[in-house]
């Protein structure tokens, strides 16, 4: 069956660090993987997407990888700052016109001053 | 990007009653997207909404249970019916942007 597995439920950084965040799937052909920031009581927001046939993407302080042969997206935060902490979330779109995104369950990344 | 604006915020609820949730966005948009959050869990796409058709539910989702309706192009809401404690959770609308999604800040519900 499809699955989406994000790395340990938390990670815990010290302020300036880089984090690096993973989300493997299995069974799945991902036309675009996406990230999602989530703080407490609010609705995830997209930060980046990457197409299956981009290895990198690149944003300020966040960069995105995508291997498809290791089925695997990595997420690094660079220059980390307590601003960082949130939960992070992973989506995978087959590219259908349903449109229809499969999300990961986040890993929550607390980054401490 | 588009604008969501989701109500109520949360609201407690007493089981067996019903709660309709309003998601209006700012601009016109074909897609609309309910979704399922419960605790430390991530997104589970519950239906999809289209203006002038029924919407498309996923599997384990019913009508009956989470009639949806999407009477113009900058307007959808979410019945949540017969509720019981199981369906406390978080429910969030979305609008596909291109390849990305817009989600509202969501609807904390708590069935008591």
């Amino acid at each position: 069956s499809q699955k989406i597995e994000q790395n340990s439920e938390a990670l815990n950084i010290q302020e300036g660090k880089t984090a690096t965040l993973t989300c493997n799937y299995t069974n799945y052909s991902p036309a675009y993987l996406q990230w999602y920031r989530q703080d407490p009581g609010r609705g995830p927001v997209f930060l980046l997407l990457i197409r299956e046939n981009e290895k990198e993407k690149r944003k300020e302080r966040l960069k995105v990888t995508f291997d498809t042969t290791l089925k695997q997206s990595l997420f690094h935060i660079t220059a980390s700052q307590p601003a960082d902490s949130a939960t992070y979330l992973c989506a995978l779109n087959l590219g259908t016109n349903a449109g229809k995104s499969t999300f990961g369950d986040g890993t929550t990344l607390t980054v401490k001053p | 990007s588009a604008v969501i604006s989701q109500k109520p915020s949360r609201d407690i609820c007493q089981r067996g009653t019903s709660l309709t949730i309003q998601c209006q966005v700012d601009s016109q948009v074909t897609m609309m997207f309910w979704y399922r959050q419960q605790p430390g869990q991530s997104l589970t796409l519950i239906a999809t909404a289209n203006q002038g058709s029924e919407a498309t539910y996923e599997s384990g989702f019913v009508i009956d249970k989470f009639p949806i309706s999407r009477p113009n192009l900058t307007f959808s809401t979410l019945t949540v019916s017969n509720m019981s404690p199981e369906d406390s959770s978080i429910y969030l609308c979305s609008v596909r942007e291109g390849l990305s999604y817009t989600f509202g800040s969501g609807t904390r519900l708590t069935v008591v």
